[in-house]
């Protein structure tokens, strides 16, 4: 079964900075992924998805990730950041369904 | 386009008692996901319904969780009796699109079991 792997519960960094959010993925076949933000008592928004293609997967809010098939990676990306994208952050894979990371808190300060 | 609707929005319960959670999904679309969030945690798959039948449900607890949709439109999701495990934000989902892959989540309903 697929499952995919956040090793961060928690990525701090100053507005303005570049942003990583890490994501490992484990799949049988071609692998779907997506990256999630949720804003507190909100449900999930899609920010972005790898099907097939370009490796630099580019998404919502100037998010971008960098799908690395050797590495079996999918991390998110963001060239400068902003306090207002502090929030929870999930990784998922679909196969026969979505399967969802634990999250990542994004704190990004002023 | 319309997105997920879910009610109700909060609900705190009694332990044992019995709650149900209702999802109207994007209009037209087959497929309906119904998904646990335990806070701290990422969402966790209950039952997937194409049409008003079930695709998967290996990982709804059916001892005490059930959830239906009758005519493959909206549908409940149902906990009787409820235990303090249980609380959580519980999660409707449905496809963007036929292949778009991505899922559009509702705002969720958020159980507190005392």
């Amino acid at each position: 079964a697929q499952s995919v792997a956040q090793p961060e519960d928690q990525v701090n960094v100053a507005e303005g900075n570049p942003l990583t959010v890490k994501c490992t993925y484990s799949v049988s076949g071609n692998p779907y992924l997506f990256w999630y933000v949720q804003y507190p008592n909100r449900g999930l928004q899609f920010l972005l998805k790898y099907i097939t293609g370009d490796n630099l997967v580019k998404g919502s809010y100037g998010f971008e990730a960098e799908f690395n098939k050797s590495q079996t990676s999918f991390h998110l990306k963001k060239p400068s950041a902003l306090v207002s994208d502090s929030a929870l952050y999930f990784c998922a894979v679909r196969d026969d369904d979505m399967r969802f990371g634990a999250g990542t808190r994004l704190t990004v300060k002023p | 386009e319309a997105g997920v609707a879910q009610s109700p929005r909060y609900k705190i319960i009694e332990k044992r008692q019995s709650v149900a959670f209702w999802c109207n999904p994007i209009s037209g679309h087959a497929t309906l996901y119904w998904y646990q969030q335990i806070l701290g945690q990422g969402p966790k798959l209950l039952i997937q319904f194409q049409n008003n039948g079930v695709v998967d449900d290996s990982q709804l607890p059916k001892d005490r969780f059930s959830a239906e949709r009758l005519k493959g439109v909206d549908s409940t999701l149902k906990i009787q009796p409820a235990k303090l495990e249980d609380s959580a934000v519980y999660l409707c989902a449905s496809p963007r699109g036929v292949d778009a892959g991505e899922l559009f989540f509702g705002e969720g309903s958020r159980l507190t079991v005392l």
